[in-house]
C-alpha cells in the first residue's frame, strides 16, 4: 500500500518570503501525486498534481511542486508567500483500488502560517 | 461550479445515539468518499462507494456504516456513537478513474460527549 510522510507539521514564515512544504512517498512502479490545501473552516481543495510528463507541476495560487524519483519526494513550493497562504496543506498519493478508480493516501498535513 | 455538500456544519450527540451524515454532490459523480480528520493524522479513508448500492471499505471502517440509495447521495452512519469517533468528517466525490479529482464538502465538525 501506499504511503505518505509530510516531515513537517508546521512552517512559519514571513510575508513574500519563499516557503517549501516537503512530502515524501513510497516508491511504486508508478505513481501520481496530489497536493491540496485546506484554508480555515472549509474543506480540501486541489492545489495540483502530477500525473505524468514535466517534473515541474504548475498550481493554482501561484504554487508549483516538483516530481523526483529517485529521491521519492513531491515538494511544494511558492517564492512568495502572502497571508491568505496560510492554511493546512496536504500531500496524498493515488493508490488504485482495481476496477473502481483510486483512493488517496494523504500526509499528516503542514500548517503554514504566515506572518507579517 | 462543482459542489459537494454536507447536511450539517456542527453536530453534538451523545454517546450510545445514533448518527447520520449525510452528503450529496450535483455532480453526477460515480465514487464517493468519507473521510475522518484528525490532527497529526490527515485525511483516513472510511468507506467509499463507486456506484448505487455499492459499497467498500476503507481504511477504518470499524464503527461506521454507509448507505447510497442514489447516485447523488452518500450518507455515513455511526450506529452507536463512541467518544473516540469525535472528529471531523469530510466527504468527497470524483469520476471513475485513476487519476481524477476528488471534490470535497466543507465538512462535518462531530462531538460526542
Amino acid at each position: 500500500a501506499q504511503s505518505v510522510t509530510q516531515l513537517d507539521s508546521q512552517v512559519p514564515v514571513f510575508e513574500e518570503a519563499p516557503v517549501e512544504l516537503r512530502c515524501n512517498y513510497s516508491s511504486s512502479v508508478s505513481v501520481y501525486l496530489f497536493w491540496y490545501v485546506q484554508y480555515p473552516n472549509q474543506g480540501l481543495q486541489l492545489l495540483l498534481k502530477y500525473l505524468s510528463g514535466s517534473t515541474l507541476v504548475k498550481g493554482i495560487n501561484g504554487f508549483e511542486a516538483e516530481f523526483n524519483k529517485s529521491q521519492t519526494s513531491f515538494h511544494l513550493r511558492k517564492p512568495s508567500v502572502h497571508i491568505s497562504d496560510t492554511a493546512e496543506y496536504f500531500c496524498a498519493v493515488s493508490d488504485m483500488i482495481a476496477g473502481y478508480g483510486n483512493k488517496l493516501v494523504f500526509g499528516a498535513g503542514t500548517i503554514l502560517r504566515v506572518k507579517s | 461550479d462543482v459542489k459537494v455538500t454536507q447536511s450539517s456544519r456542527y453536530l453534538v450527540k451523545r454517546t450510545g445515539e445514533k448518527v447520520f451524515l449525510e452528503c450529496v454532490q450535483d455532480m453526477d459523480h460515480e465514487n464517493m468518499f468519507w473521510y475522518r480528520q484528525d490532527p497529526g493524522l490527515g485525511l483516513r479513508l472510511i468507506y467509499f462507494s463507486y456506484d448505487v448500492k455499492m459499497k467498500e471499505k476503507g481504511d477504518i471502517p470499524e464503527g461506521y456504516s454507509v448507505s447510497r440509495e442514489k447516485k447523488e447521495r452518500f450518507s455515513l452512519i455511526l450506529e452507536s456513537a463512541s467518544t473516540n469517533q469525535t472528529s471531523m468528517y469530510l466527504c468527497a466525490s470524483s469520476l471513475v478513474g485513476t487519476i481524477e479529482t476528488q471534490y470535497f464538502g466543507p465538512g462535518t465538525r462531530l462531538l460526542v460527549l
